[in-house]
């Protein structure tokens, strides 16, 4: 089944402890995505990867780290969080460029609290 | 202030109503996408229109993107308790050395039996 995966998909924990949240996908697409969900402020894109190897900053990257290693995983890093980092985070892909019209798979999505 | 304005925030009616939910902004969009929501799971797409003016019918659901390519909306008839979600309208548009995909704050559809 062609789907992406988060882990874990709840996480409690404190300011200043280092965590990384895993998102994998099998559908070999090139274009990668991290976004935060906020109420009243729709999904916020933190960092995307175009290919291996190839990441950039998206509107809201402060606070985060990312790697593209391999195709199919795009690890998100938080290496000192902080509470105002609590949300709802997705990870997603694409073939291609989603701006250009193609179809974006996102994960389920991970509730990260951070007290 | 959001680019893409989505209204109304909240709409709440009963099974067998017809919705306009509308999505709105200055700025054009090379494309526009349409997601739902529902609770605990990530948006999934249902449309995406390239062309300004252009009309997709996805069974109750009708998509239409606006002429100038700058506003769009979502309508359903006789609405039934499985749309319920959150709805998302999402447009391309060339930022940043590249075709990014930029969101709205999104409505949410209540539909009681």
């Amino acid at each position: 089944e062609a789907q992406v995966t988060q882990n874990p998909r709840y996480l409690i924990t404190v300011t200043g402890k280092k965590l990384t949240v895993t998102c994998s996908q099998n559908m070999n697409h090139e274009y990668m995505s991290w976004y935060r969900q906020d109420p009243g402020l729709g999904l916020r894109q933190i960092y995307y990867s175009m290919n291996v190897e190839v990441t950039d900053k998206g509107d809201v990257p402060e606070g985060y780290k990312v790697s593209r290693k391999e195709k199919r995983n795009f690890p998100l890093i938080l290496e000192s969080p902080s509470p105002n980092q609590t949300s709802l985070y997705f990870c997603a892909s694409s073939l291609s460029l989603p701006g250009q019209g193609n179809e974006q798979f996102f994960g389920p999505g991970t509730r990260l609290t951070v007290l | 202030t959001q680019l893409l304005e989505q209204s109304p925030q909240f709409l709440s009616i009963q099974e067998g109503e017809n919705l306009t939910v509308y999505c709105n902004s200055s700025s054009v969009f090379s494309s526009l996408q349409w997601y739902r929501q529902e609770p605990g799971e990530g948006p999934v797409l249902l449309v995406t229109v390239v062309t300004g003016g252009e009309v997709k019918k996805l069974k109750r659901l009708t998509f239409q993107f606006g002429d100038a390519r700058k506003d769009s909306s979502l309508h359903i008839t006789a609405a039934q308790p499985g749309d319920t979600g959150l709805y998302l309208c999402a447009g391309g548009r060339f930022s940043g050395g590249y075709n990014k995909l930029i969101f709205g704050a999104g409505t949410r559809l209540a539909v009681h039996p």
